[in-house]
């Protein structure tokens, strides 16, 4: 089964509006989530790891101001679009490392992002 | 440089047909993981293979495994016995460094793979 859970799966918004996402580590406390935009039949696209407990980093290009992350605990990392525009209609997806010898991220099962 | 060249945007397969997958890497980092994604139509990125390079003999997972050369820095995806349900999106990863959460993947473009009946 799933072991990041993604919310929601499908979001329509206004342009202006601010949307925020969710992911979860079900089974396992994740102290880095990382979150990633994926346009139509291209590769992801790294936007910014994901700390608990303290500020995101964000890759080059990213703007902070208009992707917030929050890492509030050790289970749950939210992304928030604000003043959401047509042009950051996309595709969003999360993954957190599972630690272990193998540290295999595990994503979650994205949420696709349509503003009109 | 790229760190993940997938060179094969599409690929056909016939039902019950092996087929193999490439994806080169570059690192200068003598520890590394290499890791095998699946992206069906719907979305969700599903895990399949993990070769770390340390590890001597090629992973197998089921049906999967990876052909790892480390000399030539490969690391292929054989799929065998293929199944209409294995046409997807598939991606090559790879983490540099030691085993550690904030260690970012780096992701390859991706081959789109077509199980015809």
């Amino acid at each position: 089964g799933a072991v990041v859970s993604q919310h929601p799966s499908w979001v329509i918004c206004k342009s202006g509006t601010s949307v925020k996402i969710e992911c979860r580590s079900l089974d396992f406390q994740a102290t880095t989530m990382f979150w990633y935009r994926q346009f139509p039949k291209q590769s992801l696209m790294l936007m910014a790891t994901s700390n608990e407990g303290s500020k995101a980093t964000y890759e080059q290009g990213v703007e902070k101001d208009k992707f917030l992350i929050n890492h509030a605990s050790l289970t749950l990392s939210t992304l928030t679009v604000t003043s959401a525009h047509p042009e950051d209609s996309s595709f969003y997806i999360c993954s957190a490392p599972r630690g272990g010898v193998k540290n295999i991220q595990y994503f979650g099962a994205g949420t696709r992002l349509s503003v009109l | 440089a790229q760190k993940i060249t997938q060179t094969q945007p599409g690929m056909f397969v016939q039902e019950k047909e092996a087929v193999t997958l490439d994806c080169t890497y570059d690192t200068s980092d003598q520890s590394y993981g290499l890791f095998w994604y699946k992206q069906p139509s719907s979305g969700e990125m599903i895990f399949l293979i993990y070769q770390g390079s340390y590890d001597e003999q090629n992973a197998t997972e089921g049906r999967y495994s990876l052909n790892f050369q480390k000399a030539r820095k490969s690391a292929n995806l054989v799929i065998s016995a293929s199944q209409l349900g294995d046409s997807a999106m598939y991606f090559c990863a790879m983490r540099e460094g030691w085993e550690r959460d904030f260690n970012k993947f780096y992701f390859g473009s991706g081959t789109k793979l077509n199980v015809k009946p």
